[in-house]
């Protein structure tokens, strides 16, 4: 079954404590993307990828980190999380230089920073 | 800068009457745009897609949109409603597959 899969669904942690999300399509998808969910302000990019070690900021990238070396992973990483980054977290990934198709979206992580 | 705005915070509609979400953009250019469904505790799935042509484009579960380049809209309908169609709704813009920008959401409640 084509899916993007996110590991883990729900995490609770404290401030400061290294956490890292896993996002792993089986699509052979180019593009890859971290956004986070926040009541009333819908999903914001946090990072991007266009391919195997190219990856580029989103709209709120402060406070992660992303890795791409290899074309189905996509790990989010947050080196000191704070309670501001507690968040919905979702990966996407679509299929790139086919063209414009949308993106697939995995089930989200649900990130509770005490 | 782009924008992506969703006027209605929440909808109520009756179970068989029609349904219309709306969507304005401010983009420099004519972007790619689409419509999403979240249902309450999934991820998001892709309803429907406008990126050129005919300007009225079908989607998944009988929903339809209208790409109106005069006024910056793409609003999202569906003549008769269904309870399962209870759910959060976005309007998301780009130029490319890979930058999107969201708007923040229509909460649609469907009452019996």
């Amino acid at each position: 079954e084509a899916q993007v899969t996110q590991n883990p669904r729900y995490l609770i942690t404290v401030t400061g404590k290294k956490l890292t999300v896993t996002c792993s399509q089986n699509m052979n998808h180019e593009y890859m993307s971290w956004y986070r969910q926040d009541p009333g302000l819908g999903l914001r990019q946090i990072y991007y990828s266009m391919n195997v070690e190219v990856t580029d900021k989103g709209d709120v990238p402060e406070g992660y980190k992303v890795s791409r070396k290899e074309k189905r992973n996509f790990p989010l990483i947050l080196e000191s999380p704070s309670p501001n980054q507690t968040s919905l977290y979702f990966c996407a990934s679509s299929p790139g230089r086919q063209g414009p198709v949308g993106q697939y979206f995995g089930p989200g992580t649900r990130l509770t920073v005490t | 800068a782009q924008s992506v705005t969703q006027p209605d915070i929440h909808i109520t509609v009756s179970e068989g009457a029609s349904l219309e979400l709306r969507c304005n953009y401010s983009y420099g250019a004519t972007p790619y745009l689409f419509w999403y469904v979240q249902s309450p505790g999934q991820g998001l799935q892709l309803l429907l897609k406008y990126f050129s042509g005919d300007t009225l484009v079908q989607g998944i579960k009988g929903f339809e949109a209208e790409f109106k380049r005069s006024q910056s809209s793409f609003n999202l309908r569906k003549p008769s409603v269904h309870w399962s169609d209870a759910a959060e709704y976005f309007c998301a813009v780009g130029i490319n597959d890979y930058k999107l920008s969201f708007g923040a959401g229509t909460t649609v409640t469907v009452r019996a």
